[in-house]
């Protein structure tokens, strides 16, 4: 089955520096990752993707993502963090097993940037 | 263009009632789904259809029922709720085209507690 992990159940950073939260991947064959957000009380926001091509994705708000092979992750990064980037985020694979294409989530890292 | 509409926001049930969760989708998607939401859990796939008149289970379908009479419209059915259906209901859409992976749209959410 395609899965993924978020090893973090929350990420604190300081606004103004470089933040990233993690993920990796168990897939069979090539996966296509997602990474969304979402905001309190809100539905989820797509950020990026990858599917194929360059390993590093670039996403909404400045947002971006790199794809490593090797080490089976996708971790989300930002140069410069803002207070209202403080959100749940969430990595996500899609399914291959018939689901209707389906995504299978990890349960979410929660990032807290403070001024 | 208003993307995907839930309704209602929240909702309060007495275990053994039943309700109808509405989605409803503007962009003329074929693929749709039903996430729920429990806390660090992730989202858990319940149900799925990949056009009018087709739908499947997901993950997660004990306790719930869809229909997909029309392309906007996917609602999901929970009947004699149960505590453990309390969670966010999420309904998200796409359009998978062949050979590429498309991007999955969320609802804003249901908020649902039975008591």
């Amino acid at each position: 089955a395609q899965s993924v992990a978020q090893p973090e159940d929350q990420v604190n950073v300081a606004e103004g520096n470089p933040l990233t939260v993690k993920c990796t991947y168990s897939v069979s064959g090539n996966p296509y990752l997602f990474w969304y957000v979402q905001y309190p009380n809100r539905g989820l926001q797509f950020l990026l993707k990858y599917i194929t091509g360059d390993n590093l994705v670039k996403g909404s708000y400045g947002f971006e993502a790199e794809f490593n092979k090797s080490q089976t992750s996708f971790h989300l990064k930002k140069p410069s963090a803002l207070v209202s980037d403080s959100a749940l985020y969430f990595c996500a694979v899609r399914d291959k097993s018939g689901s209707g294409y389906a995504l299978n989530f990890g349960k979410g890292t929660s990032l807290l940037v403070t001024p | 263009n208003a993307g995907v509409t839930q309704t209602p926001k929240f909702r309060i049930l007495k275990i053994g009632q039943s309700m109808t969760l509405q989605c409803t989708q503007d962009m003329n998607h074929n693929y749709m789904y039903w996430y729920r939401q429990d806390p660090g859990m992730g989202l858990k796939l319940i149900y799925y259809s990949v056009g009018a008149g087709i739908t499947d289970k997901g993950e997660v379908p004990n306790g719930y029922n869809v229909s997909r009479s029309t392309t906007e419209d996917f609602p999901l059915r929970l009947e004699l709720a149960a505590p453990s259906q309390t969670s966010v209901y999420f309904c998200a859409s796409a359009t998978p085209l062949a050979g590429s992976t498309d991007t999955q749209y969320f609802g804003p959410g249901t908020r649902l507690t039975v008591l």
